[in-house]
C-alpha cells in the first residue's frame, strides 16, 4: 500500500516549456486535489476532483489544466510554464473520512 | 470566507520545553479542525483532528482542543524532542461538497538539543 505517489520528484523547466505532473493513489478514494506550496502562503488549492470524471477549479487555477484519468490517477499539466509557477506541488486524496492524504511533492523550478 | 491564522515562525525551543502554537479560525458553519505536520522533504500528514466543539484531538504527545467560543485550536506538547522539528499547519474543513480544506500558512518549529 503506497498511499499517494507523485512523479517526478524534481523538475527544472525553461519558460514556455510544458510538462505533466503525475499523481496516483491506491486507497480507492473518490476525491483528489492539487495544491501548490509557496513560502509565507501555505497551501493553495489549484484544482480538485470530487469523483472520477469530474474536475473543478480551486483558488489558483490559471496556467494549469488537470485530467482525472480514472479513479486512481489525477494529473496536473502546465502548458506554458512561467517563473511564477516555481513552487512545490502536492497531490492529495480523501476518502469518506475528512482526512487528506498527501504525496511527497514535486519541486518545480521554472527558469 | 473561511480563513485560518497562525504565526509563521520559526519557533525555536530547547529539547523538553513546552510547546504552544496558536491557531484561530474564521468559518461559516461548523468546521472540523486539523493539525497537519510536514517533516523536511516530505508531504503533509495528519497529526490530529477534532470534529466538534470541546473535542480534544491528541496524537504522539500533541494535543489541541476545539474552542468554539474563542474560535481557536491551539497545538500543545508538554516536552518537545528534536524529532518534532517540522512545519505545523492548522486547517479547517466544512462538511458537504468536496470538502475544501483551508490551511494556515504553517509554523516552522526548530527544536535544539
Amino acid at each position: 500500500n503506497a498511499g499517494v505517489t507523485q512523479t517526478p520528484k524534481f523538475q527544472v523547466l525553461k519558460t514556455g516549456q510544458s510538462m505533466t505532473l503525475q499523481c496516483a493513489q491506491d486507497m480507492n478514494h473518490n476525491s483528489m486535489y492539487w495544491y501548490r506550496q509557496d513560502p509565507g502562503m501555505g497551501l493553495r488549492l489549484i484544482y480538485y476532483s470530487a469523483s472520477e470524471g469530474t474536475t473543478d477549479k480551486g483558488e489558483v487555477p490559471n496556467g494549469y489544466n488537470v485530467s482525472r484519468l480514472n479513479k486512481r490517477e489525477f494529473s496536473l499539466r502546465l502548458e506554458s510554464a512561467a517563473p511564477s509557477q516555481t513552487s512545490v506541488y502536492f497531490c492529495a486524496s480523501r476518502g469518506v473520512q475528512e482526512t487528506q492524504y498527501f504525496g511527497p511533492g514535486t519541486r518545480l523550478l521554472v527558469l | 470566507g473561511n480563513s485560518v491564522t497562525q504565526m509563521e515562525g520559526p519557533v525555536t525551543l530547547s529539547e523538553e520545553a513546552f510547546l504552544t502554537i496558536n491557531c484561530t479560525y474564521t468559518a461559516t458553519g461548523y468546521p472540523s479542525l486539523f493539525w497537519y505536520v510536514q517533516y523536511p522533504g516530505e508531504g503533509l500528514q495528519l497529526l490530529l483532528k477534532a470534529t466538534k466543539a470541546d473535542d480534544k484531538g491528541s496524537n504522539k504527545g500533541f494535543e489541541a482542543t476545539y474552542r468554539k467560543e474563542t474560535t481557536s485550536f491551539h497545538l500543545e506538547k508538554g516536552s518537545v524532542q528534536v524529532s518534532d522539528s517540522a512545519v505545523y499547519f492548522c486547517a479547517l474543513s466544512l462538511a458537504g461538497g468536496y470538502q475544501k480544506v483551508t490551511f494556515g500558512i504553517g509554523t516552522k518549529l526548530q527544536v535544539i538539543p
